[in-house]
């Protein structure tokens, strides 16, 4: 089941800023937003992640919002290198190893 | 570049062979987990390992034969694949407690096709 919703596909220009949404309205207060990347023909690339408070590194940014069903990532200045399938996972807190549940993603086509 | 290595970059068999997968880490993480991706598709979890054992089988026929025999090392055995088996397989690692908290390391994934 999808426990994510994000657009089939985005455009964005070249050196503005990207900003991927996700709906997530049915998370748990103990789940997790996740944030990865595939760029063709290579494996997803984690992104960034977050419970509650919004967080920020070297790659992006995450925002969520407060009441936890949706969030947005923000690709500063976007590059034609990230363009790529975006996929944005919610995943539950605790012990043991569980995978993760990929949806289908959004696309993400930088412009230049 | 990732932190997990995969092997080999892309495989070639025939429904009779018999061949493996291999994926190896250093990072000192205790699950590790394969995938498989067809072409324009999400990635769909196969097997999850967690400290060597088998803890999640997604129902994956047998044909596909996974081992772990360190916690550096996964392998994935195959075995009379029929041609829709084709697709990219991918491994990942990740620290097993507190997974909340512990992204999944992708390696880049072996191309395999079926002939």
């Amino acid at each position: 089941d999808a426990k994510t919703t994000q657009p089939p596909s985005m455009d964005c220009a070249e050196g503005r800023a990207a900003n991927l949404p996700c709906n997530h309205s049915t998370i748990s207060g103990n789940e997790y937003v996740y944030w990865y990347r595939q760029i063709h023909s290579q494996g997803p690339q984690y992104i960034i992640h977050g419970l509650k408070n919004n967080e920020t590194n070297e790659m992006a940014s995450l925002i969520i919002t407060e009441d936890r069903k949706s969030s947005t990532l923000i690709l500063p200045h976007a590059t034609l290198r990230d363009t790529a399938v975006y996929y944005c996972i919610v995943r539950v807190g605790g012990g043991g190893a569980d995978g993760l549940t990929f949806g289908k993603g959004t696309h993400l086509i930088i412009q230049p | 570049d990732t932190e997990v290595t995969q092997t080999p970059k892309h495989l070639v068999m025939g429904m009779t062979n018999k061949k493996s997968l291999k994926c190896e880490q250093h990072m000192g993480h205790r699950a590790m987990y394969w995938y498989k991706q067809k072409a324009k598709k999400p990635p769909e979890l196969m097997f999850v390992y967690s400290y060597e054992k088998l803890s999640i089988n997604e129902s994956v026929p047998s044909r596909f034969s996974p081992e772990c025999p360190n916690s550096s090392l996964l392998n994935l055995h195959l075995h009379a694949l029929q041609p829709e088996d084709s697709a990219l397989y991918l491994c990942a690692s990740s620290q097993e407690w507190n997974r909340g908290n512990s992204p999944l390391h992708f390696g880049n994934g072996t191309r395999l096709t079926v002939t």
